[in-house]
C-alpha cells in the first residue's frame, strides 16, 4: 500500500459544482496534512494546510479523519481558475518524511 | 520578499554525461528540500536538509545521486552519471521548519524547478 494515496482523476465539473476530493494515508503516526496546487507545468503552492478540527478558507474546506485514515478537500461553487492538480502532503513516519500523493486533477468546464 | 531561487531553468543532456542543480531558498529558512517530479506523479523528497545537516536521503540514489549545503543555505544536487529514467523536474523547496520537521503551521515554498532531459 503506498504512503499517500489519491484517486488521479481527472475530475471534470461544471463551472459552480462542488467536488470533493479524498486522500488517504497509511502511517497512523503522521502528523502534519497538507493541500498543495500546482498548475500545469508550474511548481506547487501550498492552497491549505490541514487541521485536526478542520478549516475552511473561503469557498475551500479541508478536513481529516484520523480514525479512517483520509483527509479530504471540498471545493464549493467551482471556478474555471480552479482547474489544477491537487496534491496531498502528509508528514510520514517517525522522522516524519514529507511525502506527496501523485494528485487529483481538477478541470473545470465553462 | 525574493522566492525560492533555482538554475538551470532547463537542461538537456545524453545518458553518462554529469549535471549539477542549484538553489538558493529564502532567506532564513532553515530547511531545505530536492524533489523529483516525475511527469504524471507527484514530487518524490530526495533530500531534505536542516541548516548544514541532511535530515532525511533515504529516496536519494546515492550511487549517482549527491547534495550538498556547505554553509546552511546555498545548494547543489549532482547527478553523475545521469540515466534516461532521471528524466524530470528538479524542484527546491524551503521552509522556516527550526526543528527540521514539516509543522501544520509550515509552509513549504518551492522554485520554479530544472526540467531535466536525459537523451
Amino acid at each position: 500500500r503506498k504512503e499517500v494515496e489519491q484517486d488521479p482523476g481527472p475530475f471534470n465539473v461544471p463551472e459552480g459544482a462542488t467536488v470533493a476530493f479524498n486522500c488517504t494515508y497509511s502511517n497512523s503516526a503522521s502528523q502534519s496534512f497538507f493541500w498543495y496546487r500546482q498548475d500545469c507545468r508550474k511548481e506547487p503552492k501550498l492552497l491549505m494546510s490541514v487541521y485536526s478540527s478542520g478549516n475552511e478558507d473561503g469557498r475551500f474546506t479541508a478536513q481529516l479523519n484520523r480514525a479512517s485514515q483520509y483527509i479530504s478537500l471540498l471545493i464549493r461553487d467551482s471556478k474555471l481558475s480552479d482547474s489544477a492538480t491537487y496534491l496531498c502532503v502528509v508528514n510520514t513516519g517517525g522522522y516524519q518524511k514529507v511525502t506527496f500523493g501523485t494528485g487529483t486533477k481538477l478541470q473545470v468546464i465553462p | 520578499e525574493a522566492g525560492v531561487a533555482q538554475s538551470p531553468r532547463y537542461k538537456i543532456i545524453e545518458k553518462r554525461q554529469s549535471v549539477a542543480f542549484w538553489c538558493n531558498p529564502i532567506s532564513g529558512h532553515a530547511t531545505l528540500y530536492w524533489y523529483q517530479q516525475i511527469l504524471g506523479q507527484g514530487p518524490k523528497l530526495l533530500i531534505q536538509f536542516q541548516n548544514n545537516g541532511v535530515v532525511d536521503d533515504s529516496q536519494l540514489p546515492k550511487d549517482r545521486f549527491s547534495a550538498e549545503r556547505l554553509k546552511g543555505v546555498d545548494s547543489t544536487l549532482k547527478i553523475q552519471p545521469a540515466k534516461l529514467e532521471d528524466s524530470a523536474v528538479y524542484l527546491c523547496a524551503s521552509s522556516f521548519a527550526e526543528t527540521g520537521i514539516l509543522q501544520v503551521t509550515d509552509t513549504q515554498y518551492f522554485g520554479p524547478g530544472t526540467r531535466l532531459t536525459v537523451l
